[in-house]
């Protein structure tokens, strides 16, 4: 069974410094890795989706790079703000969807204070 | 463009009894992913349907199941629901099946079983 481990499970930050967590997936078979910011009380909300080794992408102050040899990708937040306060998902998928479509972590939470 | 919905948001139902959920995908989206969300645990993967065909499905029972319309419109029927079965339920759009677009999540529907 394909597993996808996020780190931290949770982060505590103040307003205005940089953070970064982590998700780990099984170097076979990559196809992507998506990443979905959660708020309270709304729906997943896409982020990025990254194909490539050594890609990397940047949202505003959000930018996530990925290395698929190694399994694992890293999403940075410059600056946090209280807003960015929300539940960080990332979700992979393998060649053929071995276990349906994505398979999601659990998830890093992020609480900013102001 | 209108966003995923589903119904109903909220939900009560009795051990034993059978309860289906709607989700409406947004206009040109053929792929329609199914998740459920329990506490402590990451979004697990139901099934997936894509132009009225399952294309993928999670490890979960034959007493969950779904189905997908020529709209693509989609419903997910759990019969003799457990207490078990309490969760949020997610449904997702997208383009296609491929993995590499970002899917589109609706706002949930709360089933409670008591």
């Amino acid at each position: 069974i394909l597993n996808v481990e996020q780190s931290p499970q949770s982060l505590h930050v103040q307003e205005g410094d940089s953070t970064n967590f982590t998700c780990s997936f099984p170097s076979s078979n990559f196809y992507a890795l998506h990443w979905y910011r959660w708020e309270t009380a709304k729906s997943p909300e896409a982020l990025f989706v990254m194909t490539l080794n050594g890609d990397e992408k940047k949202k505003g102050r959000i930018s996530a790079t990925l290395n698929t040899k190694e399994g694992y990708s890293y999403l940075y937040i410059k600056g946090s703000q209280p807003e960015d306060s929300a539940t960080y998902l990332c979700a992979f998928k393998d060649y053929g969807g071995s276990q349906g479509n994505l398979i999601f972590g659990k998830g890093t939470k992020l609480s900013v204070k102001p | 463009k209108a966003g995923v919905t589903q119904t109903p948001r909220y939900l009560i139902k009795t051990r034993g009894q059978q309860v289906t959920l709607s989700c409406s995908p947004i206009s040109g989206h053929r792929s329609v992913s199914w998740y459920q969300q329990t506490p402590g645990q990451g979004l697990q993967f139901l099934f997936e349907y894509f132009s009225e065909t399952q294309r993928n499905k999670g490890n979960f029972p034959g007493r969950f199941s779904g189905r997908q319309f020529s709209n693509s419109r989609s419903e997910m029927n759990v019969s003799t629901l457990e207490l078990g079965d309490s969760a949020l339920y997610l449904c997702a759009s997208s383009p296609s099946t491929s993995g590499t677009y970002e899917q589109y999540f609706g706002p949930g529907t709360r089933l409670t079983v008591t």
